[in-house]
């Protein structure tokens, strides 16, 4: 079965850290873009960064820059978000999602196609 | 950073009515978009890419459509499983950014 699960969620500090984990199975990580997304309580999803197959490139939202470090391990077919000077508007349900990979005309689109089922990162002191 | 506008913010339709969901970038994407369902307490799932790619699995009564800046999610007919929160997302630039979400809710 496919399937994607994070773990490393919890309750941590203002200015604290925690490393998010998404372990995989069922398939092979390694050729896929692979990105966070979070989801405040009550609130919309926002995108947070994406790492590229090899991990050679990432790009990650401003509001984390500086602060979150998206990074994989593809002998491990895993990937982790280190958070760190956590705030907290940090607070929120954090999703990896797969790229499963759509081009069409040899344009690739984005395409989430794998979601874990998310773990709550709550920052309050 | 694109901003990404949907409309309605929420919706109430019956089974078997026709739904539609607009999203309007603040600049041009090209087709550069896709459509995500999310139920409640659940992780999205992905229903269109490229604007008008149906994913695998998704049930026909879905589709998208437009590039540019305007875009269209279709549901034909409405099922009670439809009862949902969606989002449309786009892959133009970074940061990628996400409509507000519309709400659907069954009558």
């Amino acid at each position: 079965e496919v399937q994607v699960v994070e773990s490393g969620g919890g309750l941590a500090q203002p200015g604290g850290s925690l490393r998010l984990s998404c372990a995989a199975s069922g398939f092979t990580l390694s050729s896929h873009w692979i990105s966070w997304f979070r989801q405040a309580p009550g609130k919309g999803l926002e995108w947070v960064a994406n790492i590229k197959e090899d991990g050679s490139l990432t790009n990650t939202v401003e509001s984390v820059k500086g602060r979150f470090t998206i990074s994989r391990d593809n002998t491990k077919n895993s990937l982790y978000l280190q958070m760190n000077s956590l705030r907290v508007e940090d607070t929120a349900v954090y999703y990896c999602a797969i790229d499963t990979g759509a081009c069409i005309n040899r344009i690739c689109y984005d395409a989430y196609g794998i979601w874990g089922q998310g773990t709550r990162v709550t920052v309050s002191s | 950073a694109i901003r990404m506008t949907q409309s309605p913010s929420s919706l109430s339709a019956s089974v078997g009515d026709r739904v539609t969901i607009t999203c309007r970038a603040s600049q041009g994407i090209r087709n550069e978009l896709g459509w995500y369902q999310q139920k409640p307490g659940k992780a999205p799932k992905l229903l269109i890419y490229a604007a008008s790619s149906l994913q695998s699995g998704v049930p026909s009564r879905f589709s998208g459509s437009g590039s540019g800046t305007d875009f269209t999610l279709t549901i034909s007919s409405l099922q009670p499983d439809d009862l949902a929160t969606y989002y449309c997302l786009h892959d133009y630039d970074y940061p990628r950014t996400f409509g507000q979400g519309t709400k659907v809710e069954i009558k």
